[in-house]
């Protein structure tokens, strides 16, 4: 079965870049995603199209992609941005919707 | 302002079938485009995609669920239902309904945003 892989954990200091990663054969080929979610709540949609960021999204939060791997960069990180952080994408053969297993960003 | 919200039982049996809802407004599912579908997440863990269901009726399931799960829309009610049957306690889960619209460009379609999300439902499954 399709997989997408994230590190389970990053840990930054505040103001500083947080890059987390995720894997995949097909993200060369299907658009990426990426959510945020904070304790208790739902996800945000952060990210689409690979890119793109949703209106109210902050111009420090971007994505990016080589070959089949696709990097969410968060720039200036503060206290608020300590989340779980997950990509999505999708497997063509489906299409199915996959999202990564979760990467924890922990703010030192 | 477009809203999601989930409901249904928060505690069934073993074996037995679980019916969640999803009521939405400020959006239509007629929409060409316009998908409404179902993802869980279990205590701690990684969400996990379960189905959707597009503005032209065509559905999708994970695979590893197809055969216990059935999603269906009215979209005069604007509603989406999902129906899970002979649930077991790995089933415990919180349910979120949300709403995602096709990213295509004239070529083709290459993914599904999910832009709106419910706050979801946490679903026990225990004797």
């Amino acid at each position: 079965s399709y997989e997408l892989t994230q590190p389970p954990s990053v840990s930054v200091s505040p103001g500083q870049t947080a890059r987390i990663t995720c894997s995949g054969h097909t993200l060369s080929k299907q658009y990426s995603y990426w959510y945020r979610q904070r304790p208790g709540q739902a996800p945000v949609l952060l990210i689409y199209k690979d890119r793109e960021r949703p209106s109210g999204i902050p111009e420090r939060i971007s994505g990016s992609t080589s070959g089949t791997t696709v990097t969410l960069t968060i720039s200036g990180v503060r206290a608020e941005d300590e989340a779980d952080y997950y990509c999505q994408s999708a497997d063509i053969d489906g299409p199915y919707v996959i999202f990564g297993g979760g990467t924890k960003l922990t703010v030192l | 302002q477009i809203t999601l919200k989930e409901s249904g039982p928060t505690l069934v049996k073993p074996t037995q079938t679980l019916t969640l809802t999803c009521t939405f407004s400020g959006f239509s599912l007629s929409t060409s485009g316009v998908s409404v579908g179902w993802i869980r997440q279990p205590p701690g863990k990684a969400l996990e995609w379960l189905a959707l269901i597009y503005w032209n009726d065509d559905k999708r399931y994970s695979p590893s669920l197809k055969s216990r799960l059935t999603i269906t829309k009215d979209t005069s009610k604007n509603q989406v239902a999902l129906t899970m049957t002979n649930v077991d306690p790995v089933d415990t889960a919180t349910y979120y309904c949300a709403r995602s619209e096709r990213d295509c460009n004239i070529v083709a379609c290459y993914g599904d945003r999910w832009d709106y999300w419910g706050q979801g439902t946490l679903v026990t499954v225990s004797s």
